[in-house]
């Protein structure tokens, strides 16, 4: 596609729900981010993904943050018994992967998730 | 790990005015330095990226520095107005491929 794409745009769940939010970057991207912004609040890095692989992991929140990417292309970050303390912004971003320095990153609109 | 700063968090100028924004980051070894902005509910959109091995970017009213060594990078805007007002972010990727961003300078231009 054109840009990053995010689904669903916004989702009010309530808590103790599983929650799927899903990523389409730009095609031919292999690197693949997400983050999560609450309120008033810097980017939180959660999850990075070269291919279908996750070599950095490392700022999933808990166990109950999942993500996995497949066919290199669409990825899904689930969220299991959501708790109020999920609802934030959750922004996926994908870039171009090579051995050179420059390539930008771009990013999606977000999905607005509101626990209640 | 990699550190960025940005300061400073809030800035409010009348039309018109140049101003600087800030970005400090603490390990020099990285791939660029990519500088955003941020409209209310809104994702980031690119605004420059410098390469390691560059000192400036330019973009119509946009110019931003990058000093490696020291660990600094400015994004100057000449000529304020109100639409620049957003939120402004800058983040440097590093050599494992990550992506760090600062919290970001909240900027207000008012007519």
């Amino acid at each position: 596609g054109a840009g990053v794409s995010q689904s669903p745009s916004n989702k009010v769940t309530e808590k103790g729900k599983d929650v799927e939010l899903r990523c389409d970057p730009i095609s031919g991207h292999t690197a693949l981010y997400w983050y999560r912004q609450s309120l008033g609040q810097g980017l939180e890095f959660l999850i990075y993904f070269q291919g279908n692989s996750a070599p950095d992991k490392s700022g999933l929140p808990s166990d109950r943050f999942s993500a996995e990417r497949t066919g290199g292309s669409v990825s899904t970050l689930t969220i299991q018994r959501t708790q109020q303390e999920d609802s934030a912004v959750y922004l996926c971003a994908s870039s171009l992967f090579t051995l050179a320095s420059g390539n930008t990153i771009y990013f999606g609109e977000g999905s607005w998730l509101t626990v209640v | 790990k990699q550190e960025v700063t940005q300061i400073p968090a809030a800035l409010s100028v009348p039309e018109g005015e140049n101003l600087v924004l800030n970005c400090s980051f603490t390990d020099s070894a990285i791939y660029n330095l990519q500088w955003f902005r941020q409209d209310p509910g809104k994702g980031l959109t690119s605004l420059l990226l410098i390469q390691s091995s560059q000192r400036e970017q330019t973009s119509g009213r946009l110019n931003a520095s990058l000093d490696k060594s020291s660990g600094r990078s400015t994004l100057y805007i000449a000529a304020s107005q109100p639409g620049d007002s957003a939120t402004y972010l800058c983040a440097v990727r590093s050599l494992g491929n990550q992506f760090y961003f600062g919290t970001g300078t909240s900027l207000t231009v008012i007519p």
